[in-house]
């Protein structure tokens, strides 16, 4: 079965300074991955998807992924982070056969001053 | 275009009880599915439809129950509520394969007490 794991619970990064958050996925062939954003009691919001072809994606707000299959990882980038990036970042892959989505156990993201 | 609506925002109901909760797909999907989402956890998928009919489903006991509707909205019931079951319940939906991605709900709290 497919897996995702998010190594680090938690992370705090200063506000202009650079993000990566790490994400590796267990599943036997080209996944479907996805990146999501969850601010505090609110719903799952996506950041970006990799279904095929370029393997370095852009999204929303100014984040970026890589998908490196050598490494069954797909991390996370922004250049230089906001205050209002402070939430809880999700990473999932999609089961072939139907859209089940499985999710990494999220890493949540602090923005210091 | 409206993307995905559920309601209600909060529920509190007592152990035993049974609740429903609601959610409207955004123009254009036809395919819902729902996820449980625990405190501190990842969203973990509950089962999905597509055409009325249940096309998946994860590893949740029978008292969780859904329909899809003509209009694609859908209905999650849960029987026989259980202290466990308090939990963020969100509802995506998509199109026929997901490859435009999946748009969640803002979500339904629900407290078991």
């Amino acid at each position: 079965a497919q897996s995702v794991t998010q190594p680090d619970i938690h992370i705090t990064v200063s506000e202009g300074a650079s993000l990566e958050l790490r994400c590796n996925y267990s599943y036997g062939a080209t996944p479907y991955l996805f990146w999501y954003v969850q601010s505090p009691g609110q719903g799952l919001q996506l950041l970006l998807k990799y279904f095929s072809g370029d393997t370095l994606v852009q999204g929303i707000k100014g984040f970026e992924a890589e998908f490196k299959r050598s490494q069954s990882s797909f991390n996370l980038r922004k250049p230089s982070v906001h205050w209002s990036d402070a939430a809880e970042y999700f990473c999932a892959v999609r089961e072939t056969g139907f859209q089940k989505l499985v999710f990494g156990t999220g890493t949540r993201l602090l923005v210091s001053p | 275009e409206t993307g995905v609506t559920q309601s209600p925002t909060h529920l509190i109901k007592t152990r035993g009880q049974q609740v429903t909760l609601r959610c409207s797909s955004q123009s254009g999907h036809n395919t819902v599915s729902w996820y449980q989402q625990a405190l501190g956890q990842g969203p973990q998928f509950i089962f999905q439809y597509y055409r009325e009919e249940e096309n998946g489903r994860g590893n949740f006991p029978p008292r969780f129950s859904g329909l899809q509707f003509p209009n694609y909205s859908s209905e999650l019931n849960v029987n026989a509520l259980e202290l466990d079951d308090s939990a963020l319940y969100l509802c995506a939906s998509s199109t026929g394969q997901g490859q435009q991605g999946y748009t969640f709900g803002s979500g339904t709290r629900l407290t078991v007490v």
